[in-house]
Formats: C-alpha cells, sequence, structure tokens
C-alpha cells in the first residue's frame, strides 16, 4: 500500500509570493492534517480535514489556507510569504476517525523563503 | 492549552543498553498518544499509538506506556542498536479542541 506522498518535496520562493504544497493520503484515509516544522517552534498544527471540510484549524494567521478534494487529496496555500515561514510542512492522513486513529506522514516539503 | 514536554532532550548510549524516553502532558483529556521517530531531514515514522483506554502498546523492541491520571508516557527501547538513532517524538490528541500537539522530541545517538 503506498504511503503518503507529498509534492514538491523542495520549494525555494521569494517574499511576496505565494505557494500551494499537495498531500494524497494513503488509500481510504479520508482524514489529512497539516503541520508546520520549525527548529525554533517544533511541530505545530495547521489544520485537518476530512471529507471535503475543515474539521480543526490552529493558531496560524489567514494566509495559510487549505482545502481538500473528493478524493481526498489535500493542498496547502501560503500567501504573501514570510521569511518566517521557511519549514518542512508534513501532511498526515489517517482513517475515518481521526481523533481515534494512527497517523501517518508524509516526507514532508522542505520550504525556503529567500 | 495541552504543553507536552519531552524529557531529556538528547541521549547518547551505548550499543545493547535498553534505555526509557519519557514524555508528559498537562491536560489528561486526551483521545490517545502516538510515539514517532524522525531521521534528519525526513517525515516521521509512527511507532507506537496508544488509546486513552489502554495502558501500554508492544512492537518488536519497543513497548510505550501511558499513564493518562499523571499525564506521562514513556518509551521503552530494549536492546539498542545504532539504526534506533534519531529523534523521538510524542503527541497527544487532545479532545479539547480536537488537536495534536507534539512534544519537541528527544534526540537518541546509539554508539556501535
Amino acid at each position: 500500500k503506498a504511503g503518503v506522498t507529498q509534492t514538491p518535496r523542495y520549494l525555494i520562493k521569494t517574499r511576496g509570493q505565494q505557494v500551494t504544497l499537495s498531500c494524497s493520503p494513503i488509500s481510504g484515509h479520508r482524514s489529512v492534517s497539516w503541520y508546520q516544522q520549525t527548529p525554533g517552534q517544533g511541530l505545530q498544527f495547521l489544520f485537518e480535514y476530512f471529507s471535503e471540510t475543515q474539521r480543526n484549524k490552529g493558531n496560524f494567521p489567514g494566509r495559510f489556507s487549505g482545502r481538500q478534494f473528493s478524493n481526498s487529496r489535500s493542498e496547502m496555500n501560503v500567501s504573501t510569504l514570510e521569511l518566517g515561514d521557511s519549514a518542512l510542512y508534513l501532511c498526515a492522513s489517517s482513517l475515518a476517525l481521526a481523533e481515534r486513529g494512527e497517523q501517518f506522514f508524509g516526507p514532508g516539503t522542505r520550504l525556503t523563503v529567500l | 492549552k495541552q504543553e507536552v514536554t519531552q524529557i531529556p532532550a538528547a541521549l547518547s548510549v551505548p550499543e545493547g543498553e535498553n534505555l526509557v524516553l519519557n514524555c508528559s502532558f498537562t491536560d489528561s483529556a486526551i483521545y490517545n498518544l502516538q510515539w514517532f521517530r524522525q531521521d534528519p531531514g525526513k517525515g516521521l515514522t509512527s511507532l507506537l499509538l496508544i488509546q486513552s483506554s489502554q495502558r501500554e502498546q508492544t512492537s518488536g523492541r519497543l513497548n510505550a506506556s501511558l499513564d493518562k491520571s499523571s499525564g506521562r508516557s514513556t518509551l521503552y527501547i530494549a536492546a539498542s542498536q545504532p539504526g534506533d538513532s534519531a529523534t523521538y517524538l510524542c503527541a497527544v490528541r487532545s479532545n479539547t479542541g480536537n488537536q495534536f500537539y507534539f512534544g519537541t522530541g528527544t534526540s537518541l545517538t546509539v554508539i556501535p
């Protein structure tokens, strides 16, 4: 069974630009969560989607948004990039009952903002 | 807000030693707790998931325990190997806000 895939793996952008990251969950998984990992803040929860609906949102500005499609694939968008947005962005998927289920992570997208 | 702490931040042991990693959390209202390992520059690999109603889970040389009332979990690694070198993270799924909160991790080095 294929794992969680994320594209692209590496991205370099400049301040003010916007970026879209993509995540394909494990087949059959309906919940997708996004996290930001930085050396200073560690792993922080961004948001979670289930059946195309955002269920939960972390404490991030509105520049960070996401969506989920009917095939459970998810995209995350960051607008007006700032230097502090440089991070490893991780996506995780789980089965329907996300609050009871095991989360499986993808390899991440390394975003560098210059 | 749930806070998750992992002690120690770094640990270095000789190969073959048994070791314990600690994780503590401030709010016992959780759905579950999950242990992960992360290799440098990589994503997270799930090791063990403990539901709030469970006391422990085992997988191979790994054993994780959960004491929800005291807000503690331990990950026991038996007969450590150099391939176990990685950062180990615990995360709790809080049922207040239904979010996943991560600890800061323990960086483990197993010396051959």
